[in-house]
Parts: C-alpha cells; structure tokens; sequence
C-alpha cells in the first residue's frame, strides 16, 4: 500500500528565512505533484515531478524529487506572509489516483 | 477555460438524514474523482471514474455513500444515512483530455458538509 508522509507538519517561519518541507513515500511512483491549499479554499497545483533528479522552481519555491531515494523536497526561499498555507504532497498511484501526505501547515511571521 | 464546478458550498444536515453533492467538470476531462479531507488531513479518495465507468472505488463506504456519472460528464455523490464521522469537505477534481494517465488533477472548490 502506497503510502505519503510529510514533516514537519507545522512550520513557523520568520520573513526572509529559508526552510525545506520533506515527503517520503513508500512505493515507487512516476510522479510527484506539490498543492497548496489556503484557509476554506480548495488544492491549487503548484508542481508535478516526474523523473528522478527533476527540479521546479515557480517564485520563491523550487521543488525537486529523488526517485531512488523515495523523497521529494520543497524548499522555500527568503519567505514572505503571503506564502502562509498547507503545503500537500501527492504521489499518484496505479490509476492515477492521488495519495496525499498529511500536509505542512507553514504560517511566516512579519 | 472554467474550472470544476461544485455545489453547494456548504451543507448541514442531522446524522441519518441524506445528501447529495453535484460536480460538474472542466470541459472535456475524462477522468473524475470524489476524495474526502477531513480536517486536518490530506484528501483521500472515494471514488474515480473514466467516462462513465468506475475505476476505483475501493475507499468508498458502499453501504451509505453512493455515487454516479451520468452521460460521462457530471457526476452525483450521495450519502444516504450519514454518520457524525461524514463530517468533512468533499472534493471533486478532474484530468485530462483523453483519460490519460500523466495529467494533473484540477480541484474544485469543494462542499463543507457539517453532520449534527
């Protein structure tokens, strides 16, 4: 059973700080995908990763994926408030269903 | 290009009483899913169909949730009874042009179902 956990699952950060929010999986998969989710909003996408080695960037977080080690990283750069929200990673199984991890709450304080 | 289409919103309803959520799309998407999020967690999912059919429902509480997709478009999730537990939003989310298996799933706002 494919399974998705991410750490930490709360994240405090000061603006202009860099961290890196860490999801592991269990079995292999051909890809990886980033959502954001904001307070009583729905999942907004921010990345897919399909190959191993891959990296994205999109503003200040870059997101990159080691398939042999089943771990992708999202890193974030010199954060600001606006970037304050649940961070989910996904691995996508057999029939493209989506697997979740328990998310990342990241709130930055001024 | 409108997004997925979801109503309603919000919902409150007694335990034992039934519902029923309405999920519309993007236009031309082939494969539809239904997950669950219960607060503070990741959304898990219900059920999948490609076209009409089912692909996956193996998460699906078959002897109260229920759930059809009628003409491969728009799709009715139902829960008849619910259970204090039901309380979660549900999500519907779609991909893909041709049902293919690489394509990005795209949300919908989701219905806030609260089970008194």
């Amino acid at each position: 059973e494919l399974k998705v956990e991410q750490n930490p699952l709360f994240l405090s950060m000061q603006e202009g700080k860099n961290y890196t929010i860490y999801c592991n999986y269990s079995t292999t998969s051909d890809r990886l995908y980033w959502y954001r989710q904001d307070p009583g909003k729905s999942l907004e996408s921010l990345f897919v990763l399909l190959s191993n080695g891959a990296v994205k960037q999109e503003g200040r977080l870059m997101a990159s994926l080691d398939t042999k080690a089943r771990l992708s990283t999202l890193h974030i750069t010199a954060a600001v408030h606006d970037l304050s929200a649940t961070y989910f990673c996904a691995v996508a199984g057999a029939t493209n269903k989506l697997i979740f991890g328990t998310g990342t709450l990241l709130a930055v304080q001024p | 290009e409108a997004g997925v289409a979801q109503s309603p919103r919000y919902k409150i309803i007694e335990k034992r009483q039934s519902v029923a959520f309405w999920c519309n799309p993007i236009s031309g998407h082939a494969t539809l899913y239904w997950y669950q999020q219960i607060l503070g967690q990741g959304p898990k999912l219900l059920i999948q169909f490609q076209n009409n059919g089912v692909v996956d429902d193996s998460q699906l509480p078959k002897d109260r949730f229920s759930a059809e997709r009628l003409k491969g478009v728009d799709s009715t999730l139902k829960i008849q009874p619910a259970k204090l537990e039901d309380s979660a939003v549900y999500l519907c989310a779609s991909s893909g042009l041709a049902g293919g298996r690489k394509e990005t799933q795209y949300f919908g706002p989701g219905t806030r179902l609260l089970v008194l």
